[in-house]
């Protein structure tokens, strides 16, 4: 049973330039959420997304953006990187009816 | 207030005793609470959830939830050195329709020989 995957797992960027994350669910879940951890911090919700659709959104200005697609599969983007975006981004998938969230690995991002 | 609330530790306690970690929350609506360990570097992992009122117990792990105080707990057995990381409390209130998890900052757990 596949767990939910993200790619890449490290990536290296610069300020002002922009940023596209992956995650595939883990198999039979059909909703993912996006969480930004910075060091020494609990995961902080940035959105979810059920059947393609942004279903609820934290406290995130509009240069994170995200996408799932028909697969269930979702992308992350983060326009303008700011040095304060520097942090391990983490997907977690889960059922609708379910509360539950199990996370991926994480893509560690660092902003230069 | 911060939303949900942990110490951040560090927690020591010797091989073989109980850790006790304790969480708070203000949301009077939460309706589901999580433990998720974390090890340095790694993601966390779901390893205990209970929705009601009382104690959940699975294997070395006891979740304790007390609505009425806004109060939920882990207790792990028989502690070994690999249970030492971090132990986030999540907390999630179903509004807004999503079930989005709102997070504490943890706490260390190290667990000495």
């Amino acid at each position: 049973d596949a767990g939910v995957t993200q790619s890449p797992t490290h990536l290296i960027k610069t300020r002002g330039q922009q940023v596209t994350l992956r995650c595939s669910p883990k198999s039979g879940h059909d909703t993912v959420s996006w969480y930004q951890q910075a060091l020494g911090q609990g995961p902080q919700f940035i959105f979810q997304y059920y059947e393609e659709e942004e279903r609820q959104r934290g406290n995130f200005p509009d240069r994170f953006s995200g996408h799932q697609f028909p697969n269930y599969s979702s992308e992350l983007n983060v326009n303008a990187l700011l040095l304060g975006d520097s942090a391990l981004y983490l997907c977690a998938s889960s059922l609708p009816e379910y509360n539950e969230q199990f996370f991926g690995p994480g893509t560690r991002l660092t902003v230069l | 207030q911060k939303e949900v609330e942990q110490n951040s530790g560090p927690l020591s306690v010797p091989e073989g005793a109980i850790a006790s970690l304790n969480c708070t929350y203000s949301d009077r609506g939460s309706q589901s609470f999580f433990w998720y360990r974390q090890y340095s570097g790694k993601s966390p992992e779901l390893i205990m959830f209970i929705y009601s009122n009382g104690d959940k117990e699975d294997g070395r792990f006891t979740a304790q939830l007390n609505k009425a105080s806004q109060y939920v707990s882990l207790l792990i057995r028989d502690s070994q050195p690999s249970d030492s990381a971090t132990y986030l409390c999540a907390v999630n209130g179903l509004t807004g329709g999503g079930n989005k998890l709102t997070f504490g900052t943890g706490t260390q757990l190290k667990v000495e020989l």
